[in-house]
């Protein structure tokens, strides 16, 4: 257990559904990472934030993606209108403010959209 | 375009085999390589190397990274059947966001 936990851990929904994760960091760690896994894919790169600024988006973040991070502590990452192409795991990962400190990730939330 | 390439894609071995990971990668703007060991859930860390021919080891795992021929590689010598899981390598680009990208990662598979 690296200290960063995600809920839920499983969610199942159908085509067109709207689905929010959520993502609690390492309390210390001002840095927040999403990513999403594919199968027989490593992770890609969703959105950064540092404390409550979105400070970049992947071009994989369509607009139906939406992540909020309000008070720079937990961070939210919405879907709506879900498309079976959005079947993964979707991993947080955070990192403290000082450089050269790798990300620790969390147990993921791993979607199914029928 | 960054990316980052392994190599076997995936890997069968009986138990006390040694084995060697490859990673090679191809990004601007390098900041460190970072190799993370991934069973049915989130990646776990397991190296992060930035500096050219300094061997990082622990336990039976060791890792090294060369960065004029841009490449590192992972060893696990005594291979046990708890090392089967995937081996992912990433690199931390740079900028303000040091985001990593990610190998598809080696499938290791150790038979008692």
């Amino acid at each position: 257990d690296t200290g960063v936990s995600q809920d839920p851990r499983h969610k199942i929904t159908k085509r067109g559904q709207n689905v929010t994760f959520r993502c609690d960091p390492i309390s210390e760690h001002n840095r927040l990472y999403w990513y999403r896994q594919t199968l027989g894919q490593g992770p890609e790169f969703l959105t950064y934030f540092q404390n409550e600024a979105q400070l970049e988006k992947s071009r994989l973040l369509s607009d139906r993606f939406s992540a909020e991070r309000p008070k720079g502590s937990f961070s939210t990452l919405e879907i709506q209108r879900t498309e079976q192409g959005d079947s993964a795991m979707y991993l947080c990962a955070s990192s403290p403010r000082s450089k050269g400190e790798t990300q620790y990730f969390g147990p993921g939330t791993r979607l199914l959209v029928l | 375009e960054d990316k980052v390439v392994q190599s076997p894609l995936s890997l069968v071995v009986h138990e006390g085999d040694t084995v060697t990971l490859n990673c090679s990668y191809e990004v601007t703007n390098f900041r460190s390589l970072l190799w993370y060991k991934q069973e049915k859930k989130a990646p776990t860390f397991l190296f992060m190397l930035t500096s050219s021919g300094i061997e990082k080891k622990s336990g039976r795992l060791s890792s090294i990274l060369d960065k004029k021929e841009l490449f590192s590689i992972l060893n696990i010598t005594a291979t046990q059947t708890g090392d089967s899981a995937i081996y992912l390598c990433a690199v931390e680009a740079g900028g303000a966001t040091n985001k990593l990208i990610f190998g598809t990662g080696t499938l290791l598979a150790v038979q008692p």
